[in-house]
């Protein structure tokens, strides 16, 4: 069974700040996906990471896949209050078909 | 712009009653997908269809089931609602099998 884990769950940070969220997964897999998630509204995609190595950029956040550590960091650069929401990392296991896995999400609170 | 619409964002019915939620996509998309979410349990999935009249149980089907009759079209019917199916349920569509997911807004049901 794929289990996909991130930490912290829950992360107080200050504007200007930078800091890191981690996903592990427990299986083989070259496909990881991040969402973010305001209060109340649904999941919007941020990144598609396809191959071991995949590192892609938007704004303040970067997102890189090592698939041999079974490994994913969502990189937050200088924050700002707009990217308070929560983060999910999802994986897409080599033998689960069209089955995402889900993380538990990360709740990134960024205070002035 | 891949649109993905439920067809209700809130909805509050009686223990014993059958519920349906819709879902319906308009980009043409192979495979769709029920989850809930629940506080500190993430996202879940309760049944996913990779064709029209096809279907295959995800991790918590029990007390689901689902129709897709027409290809833009998935249906999650709880045949008789309890207390613990109280939750927000989301839609999903990907184009083809291990392929990015997009999310309806959501359907956040209370059952009383």
């Amino acid at each position: 069974e794929l289990k996909v884990e991130q930490n912290p769950l829950f992360l107080s940070m200050q504007e200007g700040k930078n800091y890191t969220i981690y996903c592990n997964y427990s299986t083989t897999s070259d496909r990881l996906y991040w969402y973010r998630q305001d209060p109340g509204k649904s999941l919007e995609s941020l990144f598609v990471l396809l191959s071991n190595g995949a590192v892609k950029q938007e704004g303040r956040l970067m997102a890189s896949l090592d698939t041999k550590a079974r490994l994913s960091t969502l990189h937050i650069t200088a924050a700002v209050h707009d990217l308070s929401a929560t983060y999910f990392c999802a994986v897409d296991g080599e033998t689960s078909g069209s089955r995402l896995t889900f993380g538990e999400g990360t709740q990134l609170t960024v205070n002035p | 712009d891949v649109k993905v619409t439920q067809s209700s964002r809130y909805l509050v019915k009686r223990t014993g009653e059958k519920v349906f939620l819709e879902c319906v996509q308009d980009m043409d998309h192979e495979n769709m997908f029920w989850y809930r979410q629940d506080p500190g349990l993430g996202l879940r999935l309760i049944y996913f269809s990779y064709d029209v009249k096809m279907k295959e149980k995800g991790d918590i089907p029990e007390g689901y089931s689902v129709s897709r009759e027409k290809k833009e079209r998935f249906s999650l019917i709880l045949e008789s609602a309890s207390t613990n199916q109280t939750s927000m349920y989301l839609c999903a569509s990907s184009l083809l099998a291990r392929t990015e997911q997009y999310f309806g807004p959501g359907t956040r049901l209370t059952v009383t």
